[in-house]
């Protein structure tokens, strides 16, 4: 079973919209992490947000934030007011357990900012 | 520069040679992990190493892959009688241990083409 679901291959959105990413997640551990990666055509991997599963309030870092739905296991990255620069891969991942573990990802989606 | 290095950028050989990635981790960190990303796909764990502790190799696809690590330093993944289907980008990453939320940092990856 996919640990990481990102059911949106692709997104179009205009400039200084607001843009929803979906990732859900699934695991029985009751400590994990979720974190999102945004990675650009340059290929590097870019840190953008964390929600850990004991985290009372959503995470927000600037213009990102995750909604972060423990019950239905979902992790929804939101960018506010999207600029041109926010084009490439997003990438949502899971670490279970506490402390430093692996992660894994999912397939990412690709979103694609319009003038 | 104290970000994550990896070496080389880029690698070309023919199919059955073995090759040899380096990655050279963020100043203190004890994890160290690697990854393999697949054109236009998300990453896929393959190994990591926690300080003393034994590497957690559960995600080599192969005995071909090895990979070793001096200390809290320098890692490097091996992979032998390289095959077509190793074509790929290989990304090392590095994070603090046992701080909860910490990310994982990562290099720019190796990219690696079989012939």
């Amino acid at each position: 079973a996919q640990k990481i679901t990102q059911t949106q291959p692709g997104m179009f959105v205009q400039e200084k919209e607001a843009v929803t990413l979906d990732c859900t997640y699934d695991t029985s551990d009751p400590s994990y992490g979720l974190f999102w990666y945004k990675q650009p055509s340059s290929g590097e991997m870019i840190f953008l947000i964390y929600q850990g599963s004991y985290d009372q309030q959503n995470a927000t870092e600037g213009r990102y934030s995750l909604n972060f739905q423990k019950a239905r296991k979902s992790a929804n990255l939101v960018i506010s007011a999207s600029q041109l620069g926010d084009s490439a891969m997003y990438f949502c991942a899971m670490r279970e357990g506490g402390g430093a573990q692996k992660l894994v990802f999912g397939q990412g989606t690709r979103l694609t900012i319009n003038p | 520069g104290a970000g994550v290095s990896q070496s080389p950028s880029n690698k070309v050989t023919e199919k059955g040679k073995d090759v040899e990635l380096r990655c050279d981790p963020i100043s203190g960190h004890t994890a160290l992990y690697w990854y393999r990303q697949r054109l236009g796909q998300g990453l896929e764990f393959l190994i990591y190493f926690q300080g003393n502790s034994a590497p957690d190799k559960s995600g080599l696809p192969s005995d071909r892959f090895s990979a070793e690590r001096t200390g809290e330093s320098v890692s490097t993944l091996t992979i032998q009688r390289t095959q077509q289907e190793d074509s790929a980008v290989y990304l090392c990453a590095s994070s603090l241990a046992g701080v909860a939320g910490q990310p994982q940092h990562f290099g720019d990856g190796t990219r690696l083409s079989i012939l």
